[in-house]
């Protein structure tokens, strides 16, 4: 069964550092793979999402995700933390050929951001 | 531009009480699902719907059913509280069916059982 696994469950940042959420997934061939993002006392929203076309993929806000297969990784970058970027952030991982029921979801990271 | 909207967003129950929390959406979605958020363990699929009077179960399904009889309604029922299922509870829907279809999701409803 596909699994994804987040290293960190909390990180913490500087105001204009590097942000870098890590994501590693387990499947045999390669999936799509989301980023979603959670606001306080918000419901989740989509940042990015890999389905198989080019293996940098741009989000909202400025994040991208870079997708590794040899590294079977997909991890978040950002170049310049914003005091807004603090939240909590899902990876998530469906196989192909499968239904957005068997959407499976990380733990979460959550990033804080200090002035 | 409503989207996900559920109600109520705060709630407390006692031990075996009943409750419904309602979802309801204005996209037009087929495609809709129940998670439970709870501390160190993500979303966890609890019951979904790929149409109007067409559920299924996911992963957490005991305690909780479901029914779909409109596009836009999908609402969770609790049927005798338990502590276990104090929970930040999230619908969601999706246009498509597929695995690569990305889900909106609603505020969430904060639920806790004493």
């Amino acid at each position: 069964a596909q699994s994804v696994t987040q290293l960190g469950s909390h990180v913490s940042v500087s105001e204009g550092a590097l942000v870098l959420l890590r994501c590693n997934y387990s499947s045999s061939v390669p999936p799509y793979l989301f980023w979603y993002v959670q606001y306080p006392n918000q419901g989740l929203q989509l940042l990015l999402k890999y389905t198989s076309a080019a293996t940098l993929v741009k989000g909202i806000n400025g994040f991208e995700a870079e997708f590794k297969k040899s590294e079977t990784s997909f991890h978040l970058t950002k170049p310049s933390a914003h005091m807004s970027d603090a939240a909590e952030y899902f990876c998530a991982v469906s196989e192909r050929n499968t239904g957005f029921q068997k959407l499976v979801f990380g733990t979460g990271t959550r990033l804080l951001v200090s002035p | 531009n409503a989207g996900v909207t559920q109600t109520p967003k705060f709630q407390v129950l006692k031990t075996g009480q009943s409750m419904t929390l309602q979802c309801a959406q204005d996209m037009n979605h087929e495609y809709m699902s129940w998670y439970r958020q709870d501390p160190g363990m993500g979303l966890r699929l609890i019951h979904y719907s790929v149409g109007a009077g067409i559920t299924d179960q996911g992963e957490v399904p005991n305690g909780y059913n479901v029914s779909r009889s409109t596009t836009e309604d999908f609402p969770l029922r609790l049927l005798s509280a338990a502590p276990s299922q104090t929970s930040v509870y999230f619908c969601a829907s999706t246009p498509g069916a597929g695995g690569n279809s990305p889900l909106h999701f609603g505020n969430g409803t904060r639920l806790t059982v004493t």
